[in-house]
């Protein structure tokens, strides 16, 4: 399973546009990249998903270069409730469909 | 979307004691359930993956004699945390994929935190 880096920690302020990169240089051919968002005491909740190019949903974007070792995780005009730690994971699209999460990305939105 | 509960929320017992924590899946049938441990300000630890009538796979370092798990039904996946110990204390959360779906959407469960005294 590809291995993803990603910051430890972000800041930002209630309004601007956030923007998580997560690195996947070992990213495999049939691999996916799937964000998913955990608050503190509950399970992780889906976000988005894609293979290449970009995805957008009511909740976020996902932008995938060509090479694909990479992608970042877009949400536009954060609010306080956005904060909250964003893991970035692939290697879904085998005969696996295990989740190995990463250290993920604590985002921290002031007022 | 899919609904994953788990039982108890939160559970306190005794060092030597088990203790039985559900997953359920509401409002679909889940073949397959995970299981994850979480430490404090860590991030999640797949620690087994639970098969509806098979014996569940146990990731590597993770005793399958002391952490149970059966999947009896296709709604229901259970985790016993057996002769619990202190270092179990953790928040421990399940996971079920809805058939059909991409491999990547599974909902996961609001978590159980284990204290072990």
């Amino acid at each position: 399973l590809a291995k993803t880096t990603q910051p430890i920690s972000m800041d930002s302020y209630e309004g601007q546009e956030v923007n998580i990169t997560c690195s996947h240089n070992n990213i495999a051919t049939n691999d996916y990249i799937t964000w998913y968002q955990q608050f503190p005491s509950q399970g992780p909740r889906f976000i988005i998903q894609g293979y290449k190019t970009k995805v957008t949903n009511e909740v976020a974007s996902l932008f995938i270069p060509a090479d694909r070792k990479s992608s970042t995780l877009s949400l536009p005009r954060v609010s306080l409730s956005d904060t909250a730690v964003y893991y970035c994971l692939v290697g879904l699209g085998g005969a696996t469909n295990k989740l190995i999460f990463g250290t993920g990305t604590l985002l921290a939105v002031q007022p | 979307g899919a609904v994953v509960s788990q039982h108890p929320s939160r559970v306190i017992c005794k060092s030597g004691t088990s203790v039985k924590i559900e997953c359920r899946s509401l409002d679909f049938q889940a073949t397959t359930m995970f299981w994850y441990r979480q430490f404090p300000k860590k991030s999640l630890m797949l620690m087994a993956t639970s098969n509806e009538g098979s014996k569940a796979t146990y990731e590597q370092g993770v005793e399958k004699d002391k952490f149970l798990i059966n999947h009896a039904s296709l709604t229901l996946s259970t985790l016993t945390v057996t002769s619990a110990h202190p270092e179990d204390s953790s928040f421990y959360i399940c996971s079920a994929r809805l058939p059909g779906q991409g491999l990547g959407e599974q909902y996961f469960g609001p978590g159980t935190r284990l204290t072990v005294t």
